[in-house]
């Protein structure tokens, strides 16, 4: 089984919907993250949290909120979809104490939302 | 602001060696991560760097120099599966991660 899902893996909705992605994780980690991936650019963070009671804004928080409802368990919901958030969607988790060195993030398998 | 660039597209032949580059303007430096994106997957750690010098597995290597700004990944003796983008990221004084648009490579028989 992978140790972080996302669901759903492909979604189509319409301009103004409300969306929610959803991210699990098997890890253990305290530290999740929500990223965007557009075509030519680098992925770019939206939301992390380092523990259950913890949210922080990224660098493109605006249209988007998050809820840490576990520590395996995060959520990113767009309140009111628009166009330009087409785009790939992935979830991370990080644990201080794992990895070969810096913290090493792991990555979901990635939602793909088209927004009409 | 902070700036992470790589060349969009490379190419390289089978079983040759491939130099990606990788270049930083970031606040503050706090380790240097290249990742490999296959089409339509996640991205999975490949290596990560914070002092200078060579780091080598197996048949990939990084290289960093954070005088300069500048890592590389060094990839060797190609193989097909090697077709992947390759993402440099760093992290900066906040513990951020900062990333670049990534390189696409592609291996030709």
């Amino acid at each position: 089984d992978a140790d972080v899902t996302q669901t759903p893996r492909n979604r189509i909705t319409k301009t103004g919907k409300r969306i929610m992605l959803e991210c699990s994780q098997t890890k253990g980690h305290d530290r999740m993250y929500w990223y965007r991936q557009d075509p030519g650019l680098g992925l770019r963070l939206i939301y992390y949290s380092f523990d259950v009671k913890d949210i922080n804004k990224g660098e493109i928080s605006d249209g988007y909120s998050v809820s840490r409802q576990a520590q395996a368990k995060f959520s990113l919901s767009l309140e009111s979809a628009i166009p330009n958030q087409t785009a790939l969607y992935f979830c991370a988790t990080s644990d201080l104490s794992e990895g070969e060195g810096g913290e090493t993030q792991y990555f979901g398998p990635g939602t793909r939302l088209l927004v009409l | 602001g902070q700036n992470i660039d790589q060349p969009t597209e490379m190419t390289a032949t089978e079983g040759a060696i491939v130099q990606i580059n990788c270049t930083y303007q970031t606040s503050g430096f706090n380790g240097l991560f290249w990742y490999q994106q296959h089409a339509g997957e996640a991205p999975t750690f490949l290596s990560y760097n914070v002092l200078d010098g060579l780091e080598e597995k197996g048949r990939f290597s990084s290289f960093l120099s954070r005088s300069k700004g500048y890592s590389y990944l060094l990839l060797k003796e190609l193989q097909m599966k090697d077709s992947a983008s390759y993402l440099c990221a760093v992290r900066d004084s906040n513990y951020q991660l900062i990333w670049g648009a990534g390189t696409k490579l592609i291996i030709k028989p």
